[in-house]
C-alpha cells in the first residue's frame, strides 16, 4: 500500500536546530515535497526533491535517500513564526499528478 | 499578484441545501484540484482537472461535484450536503510536472448542521 509516516508532533527551542523525518512507503516514487501549513492557513511550498541528496534553501534544507524511502526538512535558527505543521508529499510515478500526503507534524517554537 | 482565489472563507449550511464554493486562478494554470482537510486524516483528494474539461475523482469523490468549463475556474458543487462533510476545503492548482509545486487557496470552512 501507499504509506507516508512523520512524527505527530515535535517542540523546540527559539534559535535551535530541529528535523522532521519522513519515511514513505509507495509503489513508485517521482519526488517529495515539503509543505509549511500554519493553523488555519493554507499549505505553501518549501522543497522539492527528486534525486538523492541535501537541497538548501535559506534557513530550510531537505533531504531525500530513495533507496531508504527516507526524507527530512531541517530548520535552523528556529523562530517563533516557524510553529506550524510541517506536511510531506511523495509524488506517485504511476499517476504522474498524484500526490500522496503525509499526515504532517507539528511543531511548537517555545521561547 | 498570482494567487488561487477561493471564496467563501465560511460557511455554514444545512443539510441538503445546495452550495457551491468557488475557485479561481490567474496563473493560466492547466492542473487544478480540490482536496478536504480534517483532523487525523490529513489531505484527501476529492476531484482533480488535468484542463478544460477534464476531470476526474480523487480519493474521496463521493458527494461532491465539479466542472472546469473554462481554466481559470474549478467550482466545487456540494448538490445535498451532508454533516460528514464539515470539513477544511482547499482548492489548489499548478503546472503540468512531477516537480510543479501547487498552489493553494486560502481555504473554505465548511459546517453542514
Amino acid at each position: 500500500g501507499q504509506n507516508i509516516d512523520q512524527p505527530t508532533e515535535m517542540t523546540a527551542t527559539e534559535g535551535a536546530i530541529v528535523q522532521i523525518n519522513c519515511t514513505y512507503q509507495t509503489s513508485g516514487f517521482n519526488g517529495l515535497f515539503w509543505y509549511q501549513q500554519h493553523a488555519g492557513e493554507a499549505p505553501t511550498f518549501l522543497s522539492y526533491n527528486v534525486l538523492d541528496g541535501l537541497e538548501e534553501k535559506g534557513r530550510f534544507s531537505s533531504f531525500l535517500s530513495r533507496s531508504k524511502g527516507y526524507s527530512y526538512l531541517l530548520l535552523k535558527e528556529l523562530q517563533m513564526k516557524d510553529s506550524a505543521s510541517y506536511l510531506c508529499a511523495v509524488r506517485d510515478a504511476g499517476n504522474n499528478r498524484k500526490l500522496i500526503w503525509g499526515l504532517g507534524t507539528s511543531l511548537a517554537v517555545n521561547p | 499578484e498570482a494567487q488561487v482565489t477561493q471564496n467563501p472563507r465560511y460557511l455554514i449550511t444545512v443539510t441538503g441545501k445546495k452550495l457551491t464554493v468557488t475557485c479561481s486562478q490567474n496563473m493560466n494554470h492547466e492542473y487544478m484540484s480540490w482536496y478536504r482537510q480534517d483532523p487525523g486524516l490529513g489531505l484527501r483528494q476529492i476531484y482533480y482537472s488535468m484542463n478544460v474539461e477534464v476531470t476526474d475523482k480523487g480519493d474521496v469523490p463521493e458527494g461532491y461535484k465539479v466542472s472546469r468549463k473554462e481554466k481559470r475556474n474549478f467550482p466545487l458543487i456540494l448538490e445535498s450536503p451532508s454533516p460528514n462533510q464539515t470539513s477544511l476545503y482547499f482548492c489548489a492548482s499548478s503546472l503540468i510536472g512531477a516537480g510543479e509545486k501547487l498552489f493553494f487557496g486560502s481555504g473554505t470552512q465548511l459546517s453542514v448542521l
